[in-house]
């Protein structure tokens, strides 16, 4: 199993603020993907990155690869409350299983 | 129906009872999988199937049960069950390949709580 810490691992903020979420490993990854949870339903995939130093935007939010494919970011610009969620990050790793290892997760929730 | 659909969504047994899971996707893919998501813990890969093979299981304990009939149902079957095994219990699907970047369409869970 390769770990994937996330942090921080509760953020609670104002409408209108910015933030960024961590996700960092000793192990490198192929790919990474980054994940919202919302309360009740399962993960929905909101990005896929795979090149080492790749920025990747989506709207208000912008996701990184790192150069040594082992961490990530996602920086949400301006959140608004349906930002609010678990956010998790997922590394595919690079035996031919191809499988992902979930990060610990970080769960957001934007104060109206 | 569309996506991944599971049944039941909330499931309440005593640790004796035998229940099942059960999961259906519609999206044509040929791999499905079954997670576990507890409290204060990452999601836990439990088993996969590729093509209707097992390809991954995870050291689960034998009280779980995967069952992959065709490439469009998966069932998780449950039998004398721990109540540190209560959780959300994800199903996902892809569409798996050399390429890697395996992206995995969830369904909305089951809720277990053991007694």
């Amino acid at each position: 199993t390769q770990l994937l810490e996330q942090s921080p691992q509760f953020l609670s903020i104002q409408e209108g603020e910015n933030l960024t979420v961590y996700c960092n490993s000793s192990s490198v990854f192929s790919s990474l993907q980054w994940y919202r949870q919302e309360p009740g339903e399962g993960p929905v995939l909101l990005v896929t990155v795979v090149t080492g130093g790749e920025v990747k935007k989506l709207k208000r939010l912008t996701f990184q690869f790192g150069d040594a494919r082992k961490d990530s970011s996602l920086h949400i610009t301006a959140a608004q409350p349906g930002d609010t969620g678990l956010y998790l990050c997922a590394g595919v790793d690079r035996t031919g299983a191809n499988n992902l290892f979930f990060g610990t997760g970080t769960r957001l929730t934007v104060i109206p | 129906e569309t996506g991944v659909t599971q049944t039941p969504r909330h499931l309440v047994m005593g640790m004796t009872n035998k229940k099942s899971l059960k999961c259906e996707q519609h999206l044509g893919h040929n791999a499905m999988y079954w997670y576990k998501q507890s409290a204060k813990k990452p999601l836990e890969l439990m088993f996969v199937y590729n093509f209707k093979e097992q390809t991954e299981n995870n050291s689960v304990p034998s009280r779980f049960s995967p069952e992959c009939p065709n490439s469009s149902h998966l069932f998780l079957h449950l039998h004398t069950l721990q109540p540190e095994d209560s959780a959300l219990y994800l199903c996902a699907s892809s569409q798996a390949g050399p390429s890697g970047a395996n992206v995995l369409t969830f369904g909305a869970g089951s809720r277990l709580t053991v007694l």
